[in-house]
């Protein structure tokens, strides 16, 4: 299975921008990169995906490097309600939807 | 649409107790599955189902047993609870479960069990 690794734990000042990395060296080429977060108490949600192009969609950017190795979730513009742990993920081709989640990053959000 | 319901939302079980923790979802979706997530880790998984009657193995699949006899109910059970099964169990579901799909999946709020 392709394993992404993620930092245990980010800081980031209310509304300025974030960026949370992600390594994956191994991914394979049909492998797509989904984010997921998870708010406290509460289950994971999406947040984002993408296989080669950058992307963007209401919730955040996600920018990914040209040899696919890393990946990068910006946040624009971070607010106390992003304070989270952020999941880095690669669907694994062997189980379709079975996500395989690693422990992410743990964000905090400072007023 | 509710979205994925769970229930109960707690629950304190003895060693050798068996329960059942629900799991429903409106949104026609074929594909549902159940992960635990244990202090200060990611999610694994435990069971899933790709369609009614149709159930598999995930990563941690040991104690649990499951079935899917309609698309909405994916009741995960719990044959003879042990410490080691105190754990917040999330269940979800996704549109499609084939490879090639991208679909969201759509996470419920999770059972927090506790088993003494």
């Amino acid at each position: 299975d392709a394993k992404t690794t993620q930092p245990n734990s980010m800081e980031s000042n209310e509304e300025e921008p974030v960026h949370l990395p992600c390594n994956h060296s191994t991914i394979s080429g049909t492998d797509y990169i989904h984010w997921y977060r998870q708010l406290p108490s509460q289950g994971p949600e999406y947040v984002i995906h993408g296989l080669t192009s950058n992307v963007n969609n209401r919730m955040a950017s996600l920018a990914i490097a040209e040899d696919r190795k890393s990946s990068t979730l910006i946040l624009h513009r971070a607010t106390l309600r992003d304070a989270a742990v952020y999941y880095c993920i690669l669907r694994d081709g062997n189980y379709g939807q079975n996500f395989v989640f690693g422990p992410g990053t743990r964000l905090s959000v400072l007023p | 649409n509710a979205g994925v319901t769970q229930t109960p939302k707690f629950q304190v079980l003895k060693t050798g107790q068996s329960m059942t923790l629900q799991c429903a979802q409106d949104m026609n979706h074929e594909y549902m599955s159940w992960y635990r997530q244990d202090p200060g880790m990611g999610l694994r998984l435990i069971h899933y189902s790709v369609g009614a009657g149709i159930t598999d193995q995930g990563e941690v699949p040991n104690g649990y047993n499951v079935s899917r006899s309609t698309t909405e109910d994916f009741p995960l059970r719990l044959l003879s609870a042990a410490p080691s099964q105190t754990s917040v169990y999330f269940c979800a579901s996704s549109y499609s479960w084939r490879e090639t799909s991208t679909d969201t999946q759509y996470f419920g709020p999770g059972t927090r069990l506790t088993v003494l």
